[in-house]
């Protein structure tokens, strides 16, 4: 009963450089969220998505790029690290409905030097 | 737009004693609150909800919480605190009628410190 999994748990970029953060989840869930979280300030929204070809923007989208071709998976692309991007990264997905509770990945730490 | 306060970066308490942790809301409709626990290295995890219906909620490891639609509050309650509750504590507030009804807006947190 795995969940959401998000890959890696770690990873250390230099500023410039670009990666994907990997996120999957085995519920069949069609809603999927990417939050970061910094110290003392909760979670912030980046991206969501309702569905397979379907994403929008959140609270925080700017230096991120997502895609969603599949139920399963919601990559999160960051392009051109920056230091302000240094931080943790949740996964969540959701059953239809606002009253649905989210399902967490453990995140994922990055940090950018 | 909404939000969420937590006025309380930490709250110590007795192991026995019992526990509240605050939470005040601002939504321009009928709001979905949560709450959720965090323990160390891991993603957060659903405690319990309130959509619609009775002010107190019931939800896992016998937490409860209260809704208060005059004062805007869900504070989040245990009758007895554990150690193992020692964690961090997040509230969020949805509302269903706003223009970003699918985001959850999360509060910033409040560490609890259970003390044996």
């Amino acid at each position: 009963n795995a969940g959401v999994t998000q890959t890696p748990k770690f990873r250390i970029l230099k500023i410039g450089q670009s990666m994907t953060l990997q996120c999957t989840q085995d519920m069949n869930h069609n809603y999927m969220y990417w939050y970061r979280q910094d110290p003392g300030m909760g979670l912030k929204l980046i991206y969501y998505s309702v569905g397979a070809g379907i994403t929008d923007k959140g609270e925080v989208p700017n230096g991120y790029n997502v895609s969603r071709s599949t139920t399963e998976d919601f990559p999160l692309r960051l392009e051109l690290a920056a230091p302000s991007q240094t931080s943790v990264y949740f996964c969540a997905s959701s059953e239809p409905g606002q009253g649905s509770p989210l399902h967490f990945g453990n995140g994922t730490r990055l940090t950018v030097t | 737009a909404q939000s969420v306060a937590q006025p309380e970066d930490q709250v110590n308490v007795a192991e026995g004693n019992p526990l509240t942790v605050k939470c005040t809301y601002s939504v321009s409709g009928n709001p979905y609150l949560f709450w959720y626990v965090q323990y160390p290295n891991r993603g957060l995890q659903f405690l319990l909800k309130y959509i619609t219906g009775d002010n107190l909620v019931k939800g896992s490891y016998g937490f409860e919480a209260e809704f208060n639609k005059s004062q805007t509050s869900f504070h989040l309650k245990k009758p007895s605190a554990l150690v193992s509750d020692s964690a961090l504590y997040f509230c969020a507030v949805r509302d269903p009628s706003g223009a970003g009804s699918y985001q959850l807006t999360f509060g910033k947190g409040t560490k609890l410190s259970v003390i044996p």
